[in-house]
């Protein structure tokens, strides 16, 4: 069966720090993958999504970007956190199959919180 | 491109009563929804979804129904219970392209009071 890890689960880091996500699926090949984020009490806003090693499509400017070294690890990074970079990070993935309908799962989430 | 609305924002209700949570979405191609519930510090879970040939689909005390000419779907939970109170979330998803991606309404805060 097919398993989704991202780490760490917490992290605390100053304002103008570096950053750096990591998520991992298993059990799949050539999953479509996803970055989330969630501001705290509010909805999932979309970062980046990936098709493939080394595509990524960004959905809304920011000073995070996102990198796909590998067919199953997805990574969001940044070079100086905001304080509005704050929030609940989820990683997601699915796979595209012809005729199909991509149901898209969550991996467990990293809760930042920029200081 | 598309956007989903969700509504209430919030929804209180007492044990044992039923719960109707409604999205609107704006692109008739689209032929996925899915829901999503999300407890209070987890990621969000799957729990049901339709495809656009279908009207309506259950799974025990949930339900999700489908009207495709007036572009809403709706999820129906029975018989509340307090491990009901959650966030949910309805999504859709555009067909056409390989992406994957999906558009999430703002969510619903179910309060299941007992």
């Amino acid at each position: 069966s097919q398993t989704i890890h991202q780490w760490p689960a917490t992290l605390v880091q100053p304002v103008g720090s570096p950053l750096s996500l990591e998520c991992t699926v298993e059990g799949t090949s050539n999953p479509n993958l996803y970055w989330y984020r969630q501001a705290a009490g509010r909805g999932l806003q979309l970062l980046f999504y990936s098709v493939g090693i080394g595509q990524i499509s960004s959905e809304v400017p920011q000073n995070l970007s996102a990198s796909r070294p590998q067919d199953r690890q997805f990574i969001l990074s940044s070079k100086k956190l905001l304080l509005s970079d704050s929030g609940f990070y989820l990683c997601a993935w699915s796979v595209w199959q012809t005729l199909s309908y991509n149901e898209q799962f969550f991996g467990p989430g990293t809760r930042l919180t920029v200081l | 491109g598309e956007n989903v609305e969700q509504h209430p924002s919030t929804l209180s209700v007492q044990e044992g009563d039923s719960a109707v949570i409604k999205c609107t979405y704006s692109d008739s191609a689209s032929n996925y929804f899915p829901w999503y519930k999300q407890e209070l510090g987890k990621r969000p879970q799957l729990i049901i979804d339709i495809r656009s040939n279908v009207g309506e689909k259950k799974d025990q005390r949930i339900a999700v129904t489908l009207n495709k000419t007036a572009k809403h779907f709706s999820l129906h939970i029975t018989e509340t219970q307090p491990e009901d109170s959650a966030v949910y979330f309805c999504a859709a998803r555009g067909p056409g392209s390989n992406t994957g991606k999906l558009i999430f309404g703002q969510g619903t805060t179910l309060q299941v009071k007992p």
